[in-house]
């Protein structure tokens, strides 16, 4: 039981290139999440996905787009990749509504642009 | 919408001192309210959650949160500091009207000085 895993683990990009975050969950979850964490600024929501087929904004969804590929799988991925997105980014799962649950949060990718 | 604040970025304590980190939310329905931990290079994990059913909620690792709704805040605390409680912590709140976010605060850094 992995509980929640991300791929990769380490990220460097250049000013405009692409790339994918990759997240899956192997607790049949419904609810899976997307956040950044940046220094002094705690944990923001980017996107996340109540179910299946579903996907919704969160606080800070510029520059970034999702795919629900499957019920265990949620993807991030970065289409121009921008200085102001180096960050460490987290995946969550949960069951619905998150707020009534405990999230189960991954061990994280650290994305650095330059 | 909710919110979450947490005064004081870094938190040194003493080992065997009381630890204390204070959080106040701001909600317009009755709160779901959470304490996660981070420890270095990891995701969040759960420390403790309030659902309404007692307002002395008792975590993992001996800390334990008061919920006080005249006051709006949800305080943790653990009696005596061990050194293995060095991590970043995170208050989080969401509604319980069904709002879809966990809005979380900036974190403290726990330092835990020998």
């Amino acid at each position: 039981n992995a509980g929640v895993t991300q791929t990769p683990k380490f990220q460097v990009l250049k000013t405009g290139q692409s790339m994918t975050l990759q997240c899956a969950q192997d607790m049949n979850h419904n609810s899976m999440y997307w956040y950044r964490q940046d220094p002094g600024m705690g944990l923001r929501l980017i996107y996340y996905s109540a179910s299946e087929g579903t996907t919704d904004k969160g606080e800070v969804p510029n520059g970034y787009n999702v795919s629900r590929l499957n019920k265990r799988e949620f993807s991030l991925r970065l289409e121009s990749a921008a200085p102001s997105q180096t960050s460490v980014y987290f995946c969550a799962s949960s069951e619905w509504p998150p707020g009534h649950y405990e999230q189960y949060f991954g061990p994280g990718t650290r994305l650095t642009v330059t | 919408a909710q919110s979450v604040t947490q005064l004081g970025s870094h938190v040194s304590v003493s080992e065997g001192a009381l630890v204390l980190l204070r959080c106040n939310y701001s909600s317009s329905v009755p709160p779901y309210l959470f304490w996660y931990v981070q420890y270095p290079n990891q995701g969040l994990q759960l420390l403790l959650k309030y659902t309404s059913a007692a307002t002395l909620v008792k975590g993992i690792n001996g800390f334990e949160a008061e919920f006080k709704k005249s006051e709006t805040s949800f305080h943790l605390t653990k009696p005596s500091a061990h050194m293995s409680d060095a991590a970043e912590y995170f208050c989080a709140v969401s509604g319980s009207d069904g709002n879809n976010r966990l809005a979380f605060g900036k974190g403290n850094q726990v330092v835990v000085i020998p």
